[in-house]
């Protein structure tokens, strides 16, 4: 396995404008999920994937926040319009689940540090 | 709602010495997971160990262990011989069983000390 892997990993941008994130999860996995991290805080949940069904989303996820994972491989998550409190780390994880009730290990990615300007 | 409790924002200890993180979690649900993290200063979440609510056995790997006590909701960590490496943020985190989000908490931040 070749872990999971985020592009970019870095992005600065101004007020306004539109961002897109790629997150490529380890082969074979059928979950996919996307967290954001604040400085000093734990990551906070923002949707999953099994497959190419996105099966959860958060609350915090406001409409300018959009994800998909068109083939059931890699995902995207975009945000448009950003605003200054977008700035945060977004982790994604994926892992591969084999039952309704099970729960198998989440790994993560490297992370994609946004900075809104 | 289920919630997630690391009351120690920081910590230290000395190279080779035991330390314990703490955790409390709230929760309603029966079948659930407990997991610690590790995320390295500039690098990637790992895990570090997880425990099932529904073994009693306390779960180890190594040099981590944990004290799972289901009727008080706490999950503490233990890392026993500490070393440089183990200098990281760790989170506490939860998932109930058939969920897919982990719930963290805020994280402890551990320095070991040479």
């Amino acid at each position: 396995d070749t872990g999971v892997s985020q592009d970019p990993r870095h992005k600065i941008t101004k007020r306004g404008q539109n961002v897109t994130f790629r997150c490529d999860p380890i082969s074979e996995h059928n979950r996919l999920y996307w967290y954001r991290q604040t400085l000093g805080q734990g990551p906070e949940f923002l949707t999953y994937f099994q497959n190419e069904a996105q099966l959860e989303k958060s609350r915090l996820l406001s409409n300018r926040f959009s994800a998909e994972r068109p083939k059931g491989s890699f995902s995207t998550l975009e945000i448009q319009r950003t605003e200054q409190g977008d700035s945060a780390m977004y982790l994604c994880a994926s892992s591969r689940t084999s039952g309704p009730l099970r729960v198998d290990t989440q790994y993560f990615g490297p992370g994609t540090r946004l900075t809104v300007l | 709602a289920q919630t997630v409790t690391q009351s120690q924002p920081e910590m230290s200890v000395q190279e080779a010495e035991t330390v314990t993180l703490s955790c409390t979690y709230d929760t309603s649900e029966s079948n659930y997971y407990l997991f610690w993290y590790k995320q390295p200063p500039s690098r990637q979440m790992i895990l570090v160990i997880r425990q099932e609510a529904y073994k009693q056995q306390n779960a180890t790997e190594n040099r981590f262990s944990v004290n799972f006590q289901k009727a008080a909701k706490s999950f503490s960590l233990k890392i026993s011989d500490s070393q440089l490496g183990d200098t990281a943020m760790y989170f506490c985190a939860f998932m109930y069983g058939g969920a897919g989000k982990l719930i963290f908490g805020q994280g402890t931040t551990l320095q070991v000390k040479p």
